[in-house]
C-alpha cells in the first residue's frame, strides 16, 4: 500500500512563531487532506488539497503532486494550534491512508 | 447542517464480548467509512460502505463487520473482543463515490467512540 511519512514527529514552538510541517507520499494520489486532531480525538478538516495551494487564515497548504509531497504552514502560532496534525492520502481506492502525525506544542 | 455523529461516546467491554457502534453521516453524504485509531498512531482504514454494501476493506479480521441502512447510517460490529481492540473508532462520510471518473471527495469525520476492552 501507499506509504505516508510526516516530519517532524514533534514540534515545540513559542507563541507567535511560524512553522512548516511536511508530508511525503510514495505514489500518485487523487486525494490529500490535512487534519488537526484536538485533545478529545475529533479530526478537524483543515485542507482538501490534492494539488495546488490554499490558504485559510493563519494556515496555508501546498501540494506538489508530481513530486509527491505536501506542506502545511502555520503562521503566528497560538496555543490553540497545539495538537496532532495528520496528513492523509487516497490512491484511487476510496480509503484514506494516514501518516503517523506531527505533534505540535505551542508555548505561551 | 449536522455533521457526522457517532454513538456512544465511550464504551467499556470485557474481553470476548461483542460491541456495536453507530454512525450517522453528514447531510447529503451517502458513503460511510470506518477507521480504528490506536493510542499514539494514525487512524487505520477498516472498511467503507456505499449503497448498503461493503465496497472496500482494510487489513482487519472478519470479527469486524458492518452494515449500512437505507438512510445511509451505519453500524460497526466487533465480535470476540480482544484487549488489542481498545481504540478510538472513527466514522467518516463523503458524497457519493459511485462514479467518480477519477475524482475524489473530501471525507469528514465524527467525534469518535472510545472503546476500552478489559
Amino acid at each position: 500500500g501507499i506509504q505516508v511519512e510526516q516530519s517532524p514527529p514533534d514540534l515545540i514552538l513559542q507563541e507567535g512563531a511560524n512553522s512548516t510541517l511536511r508530508c511525503n507520499f510514495s505514489d500518485s494520489v487523487n486525494n490529500l487532506q490535512w487534519f488537526h486532531q484536538n485533545p478529545w480525538g475529533q479530526l478537524i478538516n483543515l485542507f482538501y488539497i490534492p494539488s495546488g495551494t490554499k490558504q485559510n487564515g493563519r494556515l496555508s497548504a501546498t501540494t506538489v503532486a508530481t513530486e509527491r509531497y505536501s506542506l502545511l504552514y502555520i503562521s503566528s502560532s497560538q496555543t490553540t494550534d497545539s495538537g496532532v496534525y495528520f496528513c492523509a492520502v487516497e490512491r484511487y481506492d476510496y480509503k484514506l491512508s494516514f501518516g503517523a502525525g506531527t505533534t505540535v506544542t505551542v508555548r505561551a | 447542517d449536522a455533521g457526522v455523529t457517532q454513538s456512544p461516546t465511550h464504551l467499556i467491554k470485557t474481553r470476548g464480548q461483542q460491541v456495536t457502534l453507530r454512525c450517522s453521516p453528514k447531510s447529503g453524504h451517502d458513503t460511510v467509512s470506518w477507521y480504528q485509531q490506536a493510542l499514539g498512531q494514525g487512524p487505520q482504514f477498516i472498511f467503507q460502505y456505499y449503497e448498503e454494501e461493503e465496497r472496500q476493506r482494510g487489513n482487519f479480521p472478519d470479527r469486524f463487520s458492518g452494515h449500512q441502512f437505507p438512510n445511509y447510517s451505519s453500524e460497526l460490529n466487533v465480535n470476540a473482543l480482544l484487549l488489542g481492540d481498545s481504540a478510538l473508532y472513527l466514522c467518516a462520510s463523503s458524497p457519493t463515490m459511485g462514479d467518480r471518473g477519477g475524482d475524489s471527495y473530501e471525507q469528514y469525520f465524527g467525534p469518535g467512540t472510545r472503546l476500552t476492552v478489559t
